[in-house]
């Protein structure tokens, strides 16, 4: 069975720090991992990585893939209380056709 | 760009009611999907669809039932609304094209069952 497996659940820090959210998966045919930041309502797109190794980045964000151990990271470094949210991985597979697994999530709470 | 469109916002069903959730998107994906997200949880895929009069069942499918007579349009039908129902609903989208394509959410609907 498919699954998408995120640690840790909920971390709480103080701004200015570096944080580092996990995402596992076991997928079948897998095609591409997503990361998501869901604040009160719709998750908003981070990232889409395909290929191992290669880091995406955005600001202070940044992702990367390792499709032999099969995990991403998505890196926060110096923290604002504008990135308190809950931040999703999702990962497409193609079993018989394309889907969407995600995780649970991981529940960030930046403090000032 | 109005993208993906849900509606109602917000819905406070009893018992036993039925209610039609609608989703429509304006982008021409093939791919659209119905996730529910349970309180401190991550999105369950209820039902999804590749096409025009093509849906499948997803991970929680039991209570609830999709069409899709046209590419824009995927409503999610709950026929006897329980209390296990209680959910914010996403509707999402996607267009395949043979490689990694991002998912399109629409705002949600936030339903209570009571």
């Amino acid at each position: 069975e498919d699954k998408v497996v995120q640690s840790p659940l909920s971390l709480v820090v103080h701004e200015g720090d570096t944080v580092t959210l996990n995402c596992s998966y076991e997928v079948t045919n897998f095609r591409s991992l997503l990361w998501y930041k869901q604040e009160k309502k719709a998750p908003t797109f981070l990232f889409m990585l395909t290929s191992s190794g290669i880091e995406k980045k955005s600001g202070r964000l940044s992702s990367i893939l390792d499709k032999k151990e099969l995990f991403s990271i998505l890196n926060i470094t110096a923290t604002q209380t504008g990135d308190s949210a809950v931040y999703l991985c999702a990962v497409e597979g193609a079993s018989g056709t394309y889907k969407y697994i995600f995780g649970t999530g991981t529940r960030l709470k930046v403090l000032a | 760009n109005a993208g993906v469109t849900q509606t109602p916002k917000f819905r406070i069903l009893k018992i036993g009611q039925s209610m039609t959730l609608q989703c429509t998107q304006d982008m021409n994906h093939n791919y659209m999907y119905w996730y529910r997200q349970d309180p401190g949880m991550g999105l369950k895929l209820i039902y999804y669809s590749v096409g025009a009069g093509i849906t499948d069942k997803g991970e929680v499918p039991n209570g609830y039932n999709v069409s899709r007579s046209t590419t824009e349009d995927f409503p999610l039908r709950l026929e006897l609304a329980a209390p296990s129902q209680t959910s914010v609903y996403f509707c999402a989208s996607s267009y395949f094209r043979g490689l990694g394509e991002k998912l399109f959410f629409g705002s949600g609907t936030q339903l209570s069952v009571l």
